[in-house]
């Protein structure tokens, strides 16, 4: 119930075409749904995150579409450039569960110029 | 540059050093977060503490040994590692230990263990 999966596990795009991850979830209690963007040698950065009230968010190039009947939510980059290769990471988690996220295994995202 | 400030960069501790990792954040945040990461895994939960009390030890070997001096410090104590502890260590930091969107999670670049 506690599980988070993420597909695909890598993914190469060209310049400019859309980069699009998926994360499926079980646990409808889940109430905040993160995306984390890392690049080799640091450490996870929060990307773009969404509630479970709202079907879609969108900041710059970068969508979350969330879909709460299929359990099922996605990120989806426009526009995709070689400075966005990197791991991503989908997250969940649920207000009552203090302190625990719950990780998506990653893709790792390389954009060819 | 992350707010959440972790030295040293890199580590290499024999298996009968005894070193520590040090964890800083300047944002108010009241909950502070020990994570291992394995090369091309996520994060996984260790320790939490919130308002510098334990709240959460992942079933942790105690060769880890976590400390929070104060609101704005962890500390991660390291004695008589083994190889297999080698990875990337992560510190993050939230608003409260409920991380949501009001409280989203704030890694630091971490402390990249080797254990030899």
């Amino acid at each position: 119930q506690q599980q988070v999966k993420q597909s695909p596990q890598s993914l190469i795009v060209q310049k400019g075409g859309i980069s699009i991850i998926n994360c499926a979830y079980e646990n409808t209690a889940f109430d905040y749904f993160p995306w984390y963007q890392q690049f080799p040698g640091k450490g996870p950065a929060l990307l773009i995150a969404i509630r479970p009230d709202v079907s879609e968010k969108k900041e710059g190039r970068f969508t979350i579409s969330f879909n709460k009947s299929a359990k099922q939510f996605s990120l989806h980059i426009m526009d995709s450039q070689p400075g966005d290769s990197a791991t991503y990471f989908c997250a969940a988690s649920r207000d009552t569960n203090a302190g625990k996220s719950t990780f998506g295994d990653g893709t790792t995202l390389t954009v060819k110029p | 540059d992350t707010e959440v400030t972790q030295t040293p960069k890199h580590l290499v501790m024999g298996m009968t050093n005894k070193k520590s990792l040090k964890c800083e954040q300047h944002m108010g945040h009241r909950a502070m977060y020990w994570y291992k990461q394995k090369a091309k895994k996520p994060p996984e939960l260790m320790f939490v503490y919130s308002y510098e009390k334990l709240s959460i030890n992942e079933s942790v070997p105690s060769r880890f040994s976590p400390e929070c001096p104060n609101s704005s410090l962890l500390n991660l104590h390291l004695h008589a590692l083994q190889p297999e502890d080698s990875a990337l260590y992560l510190c993050a930091s939230s608003h409260s230990n409920r991380v949501s969107y009001n409280s989203p999670l704030h890694f630091g670049n971490g402390t990249r263990l080797t254990v030899t």
